[in-house]
């Protein structure tokens, strides 16, 4: 079983669309979640970080983590054409061992 | 912020040859920088955790012959893929750790190389 889970996509919504990512992991111990988008070609770049549960809110984005669940996600609100990319969740325990999911392709249409 | 400068951000080389990739930290000391390689429509794999002044740490099933981690410097660290194969055309990325023990942190990655060997 992998570590993170992460639907590939792709995910193509409507210009202003609420969007949600999400991941499933298997290991209870992780604590650090992130959420990072790479555009096609280009490294990713960090979005939201969360430690342990909660939920996270940065503008249009919110972060969403539910270890009882083993369950984060992340939505888009309000969804712009420059939000299209790749969205990778990672997490893990410790400082130096992350895990990433496969990464979900968005396409927010105009 | 922090920023992770890697370069070249794409190489072609042929078969047998070797190729140098670096990534440099701008605005912070990185003692521990991180590589990736990434397929495509794949998830980032963990290749090696290089360490500043000591040896790199290779990931099960990486070839540490192959992929020859150099983190001379604070600032600095370098893959080098020797005997290029066209089977190690791939997308490499490095990363380093933004932040102290306890303190809350992420990864700042670099701008990723796109390596084609033919």
């Amino acid at each position: 079983q992998k570590e993170v889970e992460q639907d590939p996509g792709p995910l193509s919504v409507p210009e202003g669309a609420i969007v949600s990512l999400n991941c499933t992991y298997s290991n209870s111990a992780f604590q650090y979640f992130m959420w990072y988008r790479q555009y096609s070609r280009k490294g990713p770049e960090l979005l939201m970080y969360t430690y342990s549960s909660g939920n996270k809110e940065d503008g249009r984005f919110t972060a969403q983590v539910d270890k009882s669940s083993k369950y984060i996600s992340l939505f888009i609100r309000d969804s712009q054409p420059s939000d299209s990319a790749t969205y990778l969740c990672a997490m893990g325990n410790t400082g130096n061992q992350f895990y990433f999911g496969t990464g979900t392709s968005l396409t927010v249409i105009p | 912020g922090a920023v992770v400068s890697q370069h070249p951000s794409r190489v072609i080389c042929k078969s047998g040859t070797s190729v140098k990739i670096e990534c440099r930290s701008l605005d912070f000391q990185a003692t521990t920088m991180f590589w990736y390689r990434q397929f495509p429509k794949q998830s980032l794999m963990l290749m090696a955790t290089s360490n500043e002044g000591s040896k790199a740490t290779y990931e099960q099933g990486v070839e540490k012959d192959k992929f020859l981690i150099n983190h001379a410097s604070l600032t600095l660290s370098t893959l080098t893929v020797t005997s290029a194969h066209p089977e190690d055309s791939s997308f490499y990325i490095c990363s380093a750790r933004v932040g102290g023990q306890g303190a809350i942190y992420g990864y700042t990655f670099g701008s990723g190389t796109r390596l084609t060997v033919v």
